[in-house]
């Protein structure tokens, strides 16, 4: 069965250091996402990516944060100078297309990222 | 107010019991409901979908959406242990968003 996978599956890194995510997304999907889930809270969406363009993020997608589809199959999550706050389990997903839209909007997630700054 | 309210639980029962989860939510613009459920350590896995009002049913799962009082529900029938979980609800207000606004998420122990 087709998955999201995420590399790597956590990281521990000093504050003020620059961190990349790696997704690999479902091979025929177009949106791609990245959502966050900071221990015991909410998951909480960050940013939507299609054709090449971020279509919509959320304000914790502030100057800090950067994705890329640097080839056919990778999407990335960038975190320029991480903070104490950004430690959380990033997750990937995508979809074939978005919900609603007359077929399967379905999010595929990954099983997460664990970032983890001290 | 916050947008999506679930209760986290834990909540534990025996096998073969019903089972009911709840999410309320203040956003009236909310039109998309979704179900996840997320093993530990894993990523969240869609388990229903609803657009609008009404019910929804997938084997022993049940998806219930009232909008009037603000109030969607799971309920698993025949519970199993391997239904222990965490279910996270999930909402979206337009077909062009891949948005999802989440609850906390209820914790789920399925006791043998």
């Amino acid at each position: 069965e087709p998955e999201v996978t995420q590399t790597p599956s956590h990281q521990v890194t000093q504050m003020g250091q620059e961190v990349i995510l790696r997704c690999v997304p479902i091979s025929n999907h177009l949106y791609f996402y990245w959502y966050r889930q900071i221990l015991g809270q909410k998951v909480e969406f960050l940013v939507s990516f299609y054709n090449n363009e971020i279509s919509e993020k959320s304000e914790i997608f502030d100057d800090q944060f950067s994705v890329e589809r640097p080839d056919g199959s990778n999407f990335t999550l960038k975190i320029r100078s991480t903070k104490l706050e950004d430690s959380a389990m990033y997750f990937c997903a995508s979809s074939v297309q978005q919900r609603g839209t007359g077929g399967s909007g379905e999010l595929f997630f990954g099983e997460g990222s664990r970032l983890t700054v001290l | 107010q916050k947008e999506v309210e679930q209760d986290p639980g834990p909540l534990s029962v025996p096998e073969g019991a019903i089972v009911s989860l709840n999410c309320t939510y203040s956003n009236s613009a909310f039109q998309y409901f979704m179900w996840y459920r997320q093993y530990s350590r894993k990523g969240p896995e869609l388990l229903m979908y609803t657009y609008s009002s009404g019910n929804k049913e997938d084997g022993r799962f049940t998806a219930q959406v009232d909008k009037s009082s603000k109030y969607i529900s799971l309920f698993i029938r025949d519970s199993q242990p391997s239904d222990s979980a965490t279910y996270l609800c999930a909402m979206s207000w337009s077909s062009n968003t891949g948005k999802l606004i989440f609850g906390q998420g209820t914790t789920l122990q399925v006791k043998p």
